[in-house]
């Protein structure tokens, strides 16, 4: 059974990076999409973007500025930065799979998730 | 604001039925099929629908999902105290070229 689990510093300060690596186990990095996801404290889910295992990605336009998520099929990983932080970008993030390794992305969904870490953007 | 709209919170007591609605337009649910998310407090999302009516691996037949036009639901029948938890619906948008959630909705079981 495929599990994802997060690891990256809990604590950015503003202007710098957010890196945060997504280790797969059960399973090879192989024919999916692998997708980042982050929750604010208290608030909804936002997507963040994704990475196709051959290395494609997408991103939410409303990041798409300061966003990259790259794969790395030796070491079965997947990684997120996020640069000039601020603030706002306080949260949970998660990584995810997609249900289906259909390219027909609006029939996709997100499964397995990870259980998520907290990423705190102070000073 | 979410691009998919729900009720923010919900109730009912053991044994009912309830509905929670997810609506949306034609670049999300106009050719795109919905996905519902359960998520017991902190812990992580986890699908309990997919693709509009599809149960997840585990889920029990209390749960079914439904969608028609742009609009779509997710009943529970049955109402057990461990279903209290917030729901989220997500599609893809076309227009966003993304993945896009509904502000989720807050069930409570009375």
């Amino acid at each position: 059974q495929v599990q994802l689990q997060e690891s990256g510093p809990g604590l950015v300060k503003p202007s710098e990076t957010l890196s945060l690596t997504c280790t797969v186990s059960g399973d090879s990095i192989s024919n999916y999409y692998w997708i980042w996801i982050r929750q604010p404290p208290g608030k909804g889910l936002e997507w963040i973007g994704y990475v196709y295992f051959s290395g494609g990605t997408n991103y939410n336009p409303s990041l798409k500025s300061r966003v990259s998520i790259s794969v790395d099929k030796s070491k079965n990983q997947f990684s997120l930065e996020l640069t000039s932080v601020t603030a706002a970008d306080t949260a949970v993030y998660f990584c995810a799979r997609s249900g289906s390794t259909s390219s027909l992305l609006g029939y996709n969904w997100f499964d397995p998730w990870g259980q998520g870490t907290l990423v705190t953007v102070s000073s | 604001q979410s691009v998919l709209t729900q009720p923010p919170s919900a109730s009912g007591t053991p044994g009912q039925r309830v509905t929670i609605s997810c609506s949306g337009s034609s670049s999300t649910m106009g050719r795109n099929t919905v996905n519902w998310y359960r998520q017991l407090s902190g812990t992580a999302p986890k699908v309990l629908i997919y693709r509009n009516d599809q149960r997840s691996s585990g889920v029990p037949d209390r749960f079914s999902g439904s969608k028609s036009g742009t609009s779509a639901s997710l009943a529970i029948s049955g109402l057990q105290s461990e279903d209290e938890a917030y729901y989220y619906c997500a599609a893809w948008d076309d227009s966003l070229n993304g993945w896009v959630f509904g502000g989720g909705t807050k069930l409570t079981v009375l």
